[in-house]
């Protein structure tokens, strides 16, 4: 059971814009930032998102996330084929004292 | 290039110990705390140990404390996690994860199965 929860699946057609939720607690999301993870089968995963709403540098605008009270969200427009992939949500957890996981969304392109 | 490069995974037995190194180049290691991070198969990600630059603050996750000790060596560029008592759950590829209040730069992985 992860700490924070994340739907197992989120689905759209290409071009289609999708969100993935990522709900939490006041000791987790509700008082620190959120980072999201991208995971493509078979490989490490790979910085998606920081602060909340950050890219890193050739992540596509298409990506974009933000974080309300104790959940956060990650949306996806102009949906790809290449967006296939997991995608997870971790936090610092101040009661915990330690970094939490989703157990991640699976995306896919219909 | 930056980059992160775990070893140590192996087959080992249930109560046994293994030693998994991760060597960190393109970067300048000692200015940044690391993370352990594993993924057992078929399953999602889970933290498990956060060690400081100096080594001044450890922490570890519920599952894994009292079992494993994570260290670094800054002239060798190089983060350790010691694991002992090893048990069935503790089979995963183990990631080692520059800390960056994100986790920027990982590694490709190092393997550790663990048979009863």
């Amino acid at each position: 059971q992860s700490v924070l929860t994340q739907p197992p699946s989120a689905s759209g057609t290409p071009g289609q814009r999708i969100t993935m939720s990522c709900a939490g607690s006041n000791s987790n999301i509700g008082s620190n930032t959120v980072s999201w993870y991208l995971q493509l089968p078979g490989t490490a995963p790979k910085l998606l998102m920081y602060n909340d709403h950050q890219r890193p540098s050739g992540v596509p605008d298409r990506f974009s996330g933000s974080r309300s009270g104790t959940s956060a969200s990650l949306a996806i427009s102009g949906l790809q084929s290449e967006d296939e992939a997991d995608y997870y949500c971790a936090t610092w957890d101040d009661s915990l004292k330690g970094y939490v996981f989703g157990a991640g969304t699976t995306v896919t392109v219909l | 290039e930056v980059q992160l490069v775990e070893s140590g995974g192996d087959l080992a037995q249930a109560g046994g110990s293994l030693r998994l190194s991760c060597v960190a180049s393109g970067f300048p290691f000692s200015i940044h705390d690391m993370n352990w991070v594993r993924q057992a198969p078929g399953r999602g990600l889970e933290w498990v140990s956060y060690i400081s630059v100096t080594g001044s603050s450890i922490y570890y996750a519920d599952s894994v404390r009292g079992r494993f000790t994570v260290s670094r060596d800054n002239d060798k560029n190089s983060l350790y996690l010691q694991i002992n008592s090893l048990r069935a759950e503790d089979t995963a590829t183990y990631y080692c994860a520059r800390d960056n209040l994100s986790w920027d730069v990982w590694g490709k992985g190092t393997t550790v199965t663990v048979s009863s």
